[in-house]
């Protein structure tokens, strides 16, 4: 089967930088996702990596090793808005089409 | 305005009566799928779709039925609905598969009793 594991909750201050950690475990793998969902909305995109590296986007930057089937999400400079469950998914599998979440991690940002 | 469309947004009913949540979008998307979000269990794939009268299997099929007519719309369907169902489910849709990003329409929350 499919496992993306990553943390269930995580607390931070405004201003400060968190890594939000996925592994992974797939028979295929076709890229990986990050996606913010705020509490009650529908799930939205911020990030993609298919080669192996750091892709930066502004305040957020995600990194992927796939020998290590390890991701990473990470915010800088975090504002009260950031509060919000992310979500890393891997697109793959055995066949081309599935895409596979993991739980969310619950990121709390505090003033 | 790019988006998906999900209709209803809420629904209260009775276990084994039929139902139909629809979905449509206006990107010309080939690719749609469905998933339902549990507490604890994450966004779960249901079925999902290529493009027209392509579909496949997700993780948790079973109770569901879903059609792909045209390449708009992709509604999924409950034919004999029971509580197990109830859920929260997101319908999304991407230019393709492998590397586009999803675009998740607003949700719609079912209570089966």
């Amino acid at each position: 089967g499919q496992n993306i594991d990553q943390p269930t909750e995580m607390t931070a201050t405004e201003g400060a930088i968190v890594q939000i950690n996925c592994t992974y475990q797939t028979s295929g793998f076709n890229g990986l996702f990050w996606y913010q969902q705020h509490a009650g909305e529908a799930p939205t995109f911020l990030s993609y990596n298919v080669l192996d590296g750091l892709e930066e986007k502004g305040r957020f930057s995600s990194f992927l090793s796939r020998s290590k089937g390890y991701s990473y999400l990470l915010l800088k400079e975090l504002q009260m808005k950031d509060s919000a469950s992310y979500l890393c998914a891997v697109s793959g599998g055995s066949t081309l089409g599935r895409l596979y979440f993991g739980r969310g991690t619950q990121l709390t940002v505090w003033p | 305005e790019a988006q998906v469309t999900q209709n209803p947004r809420y629904l209260i009913t009775v276990t084994g009566k039929k139902l139909t949540v629809t979905c449509s979008q206006n990107m010309n998307h080939e690719y749609m799928s469905w998933y339902r979000q549990d507490p604890g269990l994450g966004l779960r794939q249901i079925y999902y779709s290529m493009n027209v009268e392509v579909t496949d299997k997700g993780d948790v099929p079973e109770g569901y039925k879903v059609s792909r007519k045209e390449k708009r719309n992709f509604p999924l369907i409950l034919e004999s609905p029971s509580p197990n169902q109830t859920s929260l489910y997101f319908c999304a849709s991407s230019r393709g598969q492998g590397g586009q990003p999803q675009h998740f329409g607003d949700g719609t929350r079912l209570s089966i009793l």
